[in-house]
């Protein structure tokens, strides 16, 4: 079935350094979306990613959808600690006239002060 | 805004119990789905629901059961809890297939 690869499962930064999360698929995706769930919270929608080469930017974060539509990519330039949790890709792909959310493993960013 | 309810922040039940974990969504969303959050695995999809009574099943559907009566409500059902089934359970609600989804706030649920 539909299933997204997403690495590293783990970052550790120092604060200020940049951080990349990967996606990738082994089928085309139609679309992407990303999430962030803060510690002791729930996921949170940020973007969703529906063309190829899509390139979108959210203040320091980058988000990428390749030209293949089969891997994404969310950039964050100069971290801050307020970025620590853990960033989810999710598949949208449409089922029919359904579509169910698969998610990614997962990349849990820690941030030191 | 979306507001997406879950019926208990945290619950302890017995292995062999029925439990019932209830979802409220108040934006009229046809696309109801739960999930389970462990350390590791990311979030898995259990079943999805596109529609009153319409069901999907997910990744790990096994011990598993949902009802869907009324389109506002998704409830995940396990039959007879068993300790392999402590975990934080999200349930999620969209409008249509290409929208975001929105979460409730979880429950996590541990299984004695």
């Amino acid at each position: 079935g539909q299933q997204v690869m997403q690495i590293p499962q783990y970052q550790h930064v120092q604060e200020g350094e940049d951080f990349t999360t990967y996606c990738n698929s082994s089928t085309t995706l139609s679309n992407i979306q990303w999430y962030k769930q803060r510690p002791g919270g729930h996921p949170v929608f940020l973007i969703q990613l529906v063309k190829s080469g899509e390139v979108k930017k959210q203040k320091r974060l980058t988000f990428q959808f390749g030209e293949a539509k089969k891997n994404s990519s969310l950039h964050i330039t100069a971290t801050q600690t307020t970025d620590v949790g853990t960033y989810f890709c999710a598949d949208r792909t449409p089922s029919g006239n359904t579509g169910k959310l698969i998610f990614g493993q997962g990349t849990t960013l820690q941030v030191k002060p | 805004d979306v507001k997406v309810t879950q019926s208990s922040r945290y619950l302890v039940k017995r292995t062999g119990e029925k439990v019932f974990l209830e979802c409220v969504q108040d934006m009229d969303h046809e696309n109801m789905f739960w999930y389970r959050q462990d350390p590791g695995l990311g979030l898995r999809l259990i079943y999805f629901s596109y529609d009153v009574k319409m069901k999907e099943k997910g990744d790990i559907p096994e011990g598993y059961s949902v009802s869907r009566e009324k389109k506002e409500r998704f409830s995940l059902i396990l039959e007879s809890a068993s300790t392999n089934q402590t975990s934080m359970y999200l349930c999620a609600s969209s409008s249509l297939w290409r929208e975001r989804g929105d979460f409730g706030p979880g429950t996590r649920l541990t299984v004695l």
